[in-house]
Protein backbone atom coordinates (compact mmCIF):
# COMPACT_ATOMS: atom_id res chain seq x y z
CA UNK A 1 0.00 0.00 0.00
CA UNK A 2 1.34 3.29 -0.83
CA UNK A 3 2.13 5.47 1.83
CA UNK A 4 1.61 9.44 1.34
CA UNK A 5 3.47 11.95 3.61
CA UNK A 6 3.03 15.60 3.65
CA UNK A 7 4.78 18.29 5.99
CA UNK A 8 4.04 20.78 7.26
CA UNK A 9 0.81 20.04 8.23
CA UNK A 10 0.55 23.70 8.94
CA UNK A 11 2.26 26.54 7.58
CA UNK A 12 1.30 30.65 8.41
CA UNK A 13 3.11 33.11 6.49
CA UNK A 14 3.51 36.78 5.75
CA UNK A 15 1.93 38.11 2.42
CA UNK A 16 4.48 37.98 -0.34
CA UNK A 17 6.46 35.14 1.02
CA UNK A 18 7.78 32.09 -0.76
CA UNK A 19 6.06 28.79 0.29
CA UNK A 20 7.33 25.21 0.27
CA UNK A 21 4.65 22.58 0.96
CA UNK A 22 6.35 18.83 0.60
CA UNK A 23 5.04 15.63 -0.06
CA UNK A 24 6.80 12.03 -0.01
CA UNK A 25 5.17 8.54 -0.90
CA UNK A 26 6.21 5.42 0.10
CA UNK A 27 5.63 2.93 -3.90
CA UNK A 28 7.12 3.94 -6.71
CA UNK A 29 4.99 5.88 -8.94
CA UNK A 30 4.89 7.60 -12.57
CA UNK A 31 2.70 10.75 -11.56
CA UNK A 32 1.30 12.32 -8.42
CA UNK A 33 -1.61 15.18 -8.23
CA UNK A 34 -1.87 18.02 -6.33
CA UNK A 35 -4.98 19.29 -4.87
CA UNK A 36 -6.26 22.55 -3.74
CA UNK A 37 -9.36 22.42 -0.85
CA UNK A 38 -10.77 25.92 -0.44
CA UNK A 39 -12.04 26.95 2.79
CA UNK A 40 -15.59 26.17 1.63
CA UNK A 41 -14.87 22.55 0.84
CA UNK A 42 -14.65 22.26 -2.80
CA UNK A 43 -11.53 20.34 -4.14
CA UNK A 44 -10.11 21.61 -7.28
CA UNK A 45 -7.29 19.58 -8.90
CA UNK A 46 -4.11 21.72 -9.58
CA UNK A 47 -1.11 19.82 -11.29
CA UNK A 48 -0.81 16.62 -12.34
CA UNK A 49 2.71 15.72 -13.20
CA UNK A 50 5.09 12.94 -13.49
CA UNK A 51 8.48 14.47 -13.83
CA UNK A 52 10.31 17.82 -13.74
CA UNK A 53 8.53 21.01 -13.30
CA UNK A 54 5.23 22.63 -13.95
CA UNK A 55 4.14 26.33 -13.32
CA UNK A 56 1.02 27.90 -13.47
CA UNK A 57 0.63 31.40 -12.55
CA UNK A 58 2.64 32.00 -9.46
CA UNK A 59 2.44 27.59 -8.83
CA UNK A 60 5.63 26.12 -8.67
CA UNK A 61 5.00 21.53 -8.74
CA UNK A 62 8.41 19.71 -8.89
CA UNK A 63 8.63 15.90 -8.73
CA UNK A 64 11.84 13.73 -8.01
CA UNK A 65 10.56 10.23 -8.79
CA UNK A 66 14.35 8.32 -7.64
CA UNK A 67 13.60 10.24 -4.53
CA UNK A 68 9.94 9.83 -4.29
CA UNK A 69 9.67 13.19 -3.45
CA UNK A 70 7.51 16.63 -4.41
CA UNK A 71 7.27 20.05 -4.00
CA UNK A 72 4.23 22.32 -4.59
CA UNK A 73 5.87 26.39 -4.42
CA UNK A 74 3.80 29.59 -4.29
CA UNK A 75 5.71 32.79 -4.94
CA UNK A 76 4.62 35.87 -4.16
CA UNK A 77 1.99 34.02 -1.61
CA UNK A 78 -1.35 36.01 -1.23
CA UNK A 79 -4.33 36.22 1.53
CA UNK A 80 -6.41 34.10 -1.65
CA UNK A 81 -4.05 31.14 -1.60
CA UNK A 82 -4.98 30.32 2.01
CA UNK A 83 -6.19 26.61 1.41
CA UNK A 84 -5.45 22.91 2.19
CA UNK A 85 -3.10 21.69 -0.44
CA UNK A 86 -3.23 17.81 -0.85
CA UNK A 87 -0.86 15.72 -2.52
CA UNK A 88 -1.77 12.02 -4.07
CA UNK A 89 -0.87 9.08 -5.86
CA UNK A 90 -2.08 6.49 -8.37
CA UNK A 91 -1.55 2.76 -7.36
CA UNK A 92 -2.82 0.51 -9.45
CA UNK A 93 -4.67 -2.51 -6.94
CA UNK A 94 -3.78 -6.11 -8.39
CA UNK A 95 -6.78 -7.75 -7.30
CA UNK A 96 -9.71 -5.62 -9.58
CA UNK A 97 -7.50 -3.37 -11.50
CA UNK A 98 -8.45 -0.03 -9.59
CA UNK A 99 -6.48 2.76 -10.11
CA UNK A 100 -7.19 4.39 -6.78
CA UNK A 101 -5.43 7.44 -5.79
CA UNK A 102 -3.88 7.60 -2.05
CA UNK A 103 -4.24 10.59 -0.51
CA UNK A 104 -2.04 12.62 1.73
CA UNK A 105 -3.58 14.34 5.06
CA UNK A 106 -2.71 17.93 3.63
CA UNK A 107 -1.15 20.80 4.23
CA UNK A 108 -3.21 23.64 5.57
CA UNK A 109 -1.63 27.13 4.40
CA UNK A 110 -2.88 30.68 6.14
CA UNK A 111 -1.48 33.87 4.36
CA UNK A 112 -1.44 36.83 6.58
CA UNK A 113 -2.03 40.27 4.85
CA UNK B 1 -19.42 23.88 -17.89
CA UNK B 2 -18.40 20.31 -17.29
CA UNK B 3 -18.68 19.72 -13.62
CA UNK B 4 -19.54 16.76 -10.68
CA UNK B 5 -23.15 18.07 -8.93
CA UNK B 6 -23.96 16.83 -5.67
CA UNK B 7 -26.74 16.99 -3.57
CA UNK B 8 -27.63 17.59 -1.02
CA UNK B 9 -24.67 19.99 0.35
CA UNK B 10 -25.62 19.81 3.98
CA UNK B 11 -27.68 16.85 5.90
CA UNK B 12 -28.48 16.54 9.31
CA UNK B 13 -30.33 13.58 10.29
CA UNK B 14 -30.78 10.94 12.84
CA UNK B 15 -29.37 7.38 13.48
CA UNK B 16 -30.95 4.77 11.54
CA UNK B 17 -33.27 7.24 8.89
CA UNK B 18 -31.94 5.79 5.58
CA UNK B 19 -30.44 8.67 3.07
CA UNK B 20 -29.18 8.98 -0.41
CA UNK B 21 -26.46 11.51 -1.50
CA UNK B 22 -27.09 12.01 -5.44
CA UNK B 23 -24.07 12.33 -7.51
CA UNK B 24 -23.88 13.74 -11.08
CA UNK B 25 -21.19 14.27 -13.99
CA UNK B 26 -21.59 15.47 -17.08
CA UNK B 27 -18.40 14.39 -18.74
CA UNK B 28 -19.16 11.08 -19.91
CA UNK B 29 -16.74 9.69 -17.51
CA UNK B 30 -16.47 5.73 -16.69
CA UNK B 31 -14.69 5.95 -13.50
CA UNK B 32 -16.63 7.40 -10.37
CA UNK B 33 -15.83 7.24 -6.73
CA UNK B 34 -17.22 8.14 -3.52
CA UNK B 35 -14.61 9.34 -0.71
CA UNK B 36 -14.98 10.74 3.04
CA UNK B 37 -12.84 12.86 4.41
CA UNK B 38 -12.18 13.41 8.08
CA UNK B 39 -9.96 15.36 10.61
CA UNK B 40 -6.27 13.79 10.34
CA UNK B 41 -6.97 10.83 7.91
CA UNK B 42 -7.35 12.77 4.74
CA UNK B 43 -9.89 11.73 1.84
CA UNK B 44 -10.23 8.09 1.78
CA UNK B 45 -12.30 6.07 -0.83
CA UNK B 46 -15.37 4.40 -0.03
CA UNK B 47 -17.18 3.10 -2.91
CA UNK B 48 -15.58 2.85 -6.87
CA UNK B 49 -17.44 2.36 -10.53
CA UNK B 50 -15.19 1.26 -13.43
CA UNK B 51 -18.66 1.63 -15.49
CA UNK B 52 -22.42 1.00 -15.65
CA UNK B 53 -23.36 -1.69 -13.48
CA UNK B 54 -20.15 -2.44 -12.35
CA UNK B 55 -19.05 -1.40 -8.77
CA UNK B 56 -16.72 -2.11 -6.38
CA UNK B 57 -15.73 -1.90 -2.74
CA UNK B 58 -12.79 0.74 -1.86
CA UNK B 59 -10.82 1.18 1.96
CA UNK B 60 -14.43 1.74 3.62
CA UNK B 61 -17.23 0.00 2.63
CA UNK B 62 -19.01 -0.51 5.89
CA UNK B 63 -22.56 0.79 5.47
CA UNK B 64 -22.52 2.49 2.39
CA UNK B 65 -24.39 0.89 -0.61
CA UNK B 66 -23.94 2.20 -3.80
CA UNK B 67 -25.46 1.79 -7.52
CA UNK B 68 -24.46 2.73 -10.91
CA UNK B 69 -27.69 2.36 -13.41
CA UNK B 70 -26.89 4.87 -15.46
CA UNK B 71 -23.61 6.42 -16.62
CA UNK B 72 -23.35 9.97 -15.34
CA UNK B 73 -25.07 9.11 -11.97
CA UNK B 74 -23.48 7.43 -9.21
CA UNK B 75 -25.76 7.46 -5.60
CA UNK B 76 -24.47 6.90 -1.84
CA UNK B 77 -27.13 5.13 -0.03
CA UNK B 78 -26.69 5.27 3.45
CA UNK B 79 -29.15 2.27 5.03
CA UNK B 80 -29.20 3.09 8.27
CA UNK B 81 -26.84 6.25 9.30
CA UNK B 82 -24.32 6.00 12.63
CA UNK B 83 -22.71 8.65 14.20
CA UNK B 84 -19.81 7.48 13.29
CA UNK B 85 -20.82 8.23 9.27
CA UNK B 86 -20.47 12.17 10.10
CA UNK B 87 -17.96 13.28 7.61
CA UNK B 88 -17.21 15.18 4.65
CA UNK B 89 -18.18 13.32 1.56
CA UNK B 90 -16.87 13.53 -1.78
CA UNK B 91 -18.27 12.21 -5.34
CA UNK B 92 -15.32 12.33 -7.87
CA UNK B 93 -15.26 11.07 -11.84
CA UNK B 94 -12.53 11.00 -14.27
CA UNK B 95 -11.65 8.69 -17.57
CA UNK B 96 -11.35 5.40 -17.16
CA UNK B 97 -7.51 4.95 -18.74
CA UNK B 98 -5.67 5.29 -15.09
CA UNK B 99 -5.50 7.31 -12.22
CA UNK B 100 -2.93 9.73 -14.04
CA UNK B 101 -5.86 11.67 -15.16
CA UNK B 102 -7.34 14.62 -13.61
CA UNK B 103 -9.92 14.08 -10.86
CA UNK B 104 -13.23 16.22 -10.61
CA UNK B 105 -14.61 16.18 -7.73
CA UNK B 106 -18.09 17.31 -6.42
CA UNK B 107 -18.33 20.26 -4.46
CA UNK B 108 -19.25 17.79 -1.04
CA UNK B 109 -21.75 17.22 1.25
CA UNK B 110 -21.50 17.83 4.74
CA UNK B 111 -23.15 14.88 6.76
CA UNK B 112 -24.29 14.89 10.34
CA UNK B 113 -25.42 11.88 11.93
CA UNK B 114 -27.03 13.05 15.68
Amino acid sequence: KNEVEQSPQNLTAQEGEFITINCSYSVGISALHWLQQHPGGGIVSLFMLSSGKKKHGRLIATINIQEKHSSLHITASHPRDSAVYICAAPQLEEVGGNEKLTFGTGTRLTIIP
Amino acid sequence: EAQVTQNPRYLITVTGKKLTVTCSQNMNHEYMSWYRQDPGLGLRQIYYSMNVEVTDKGDVPEGYKVSRKEKRNFPLILESPSPNQTSLYFCASRILAGGYNEQFFGPGTRLTVL
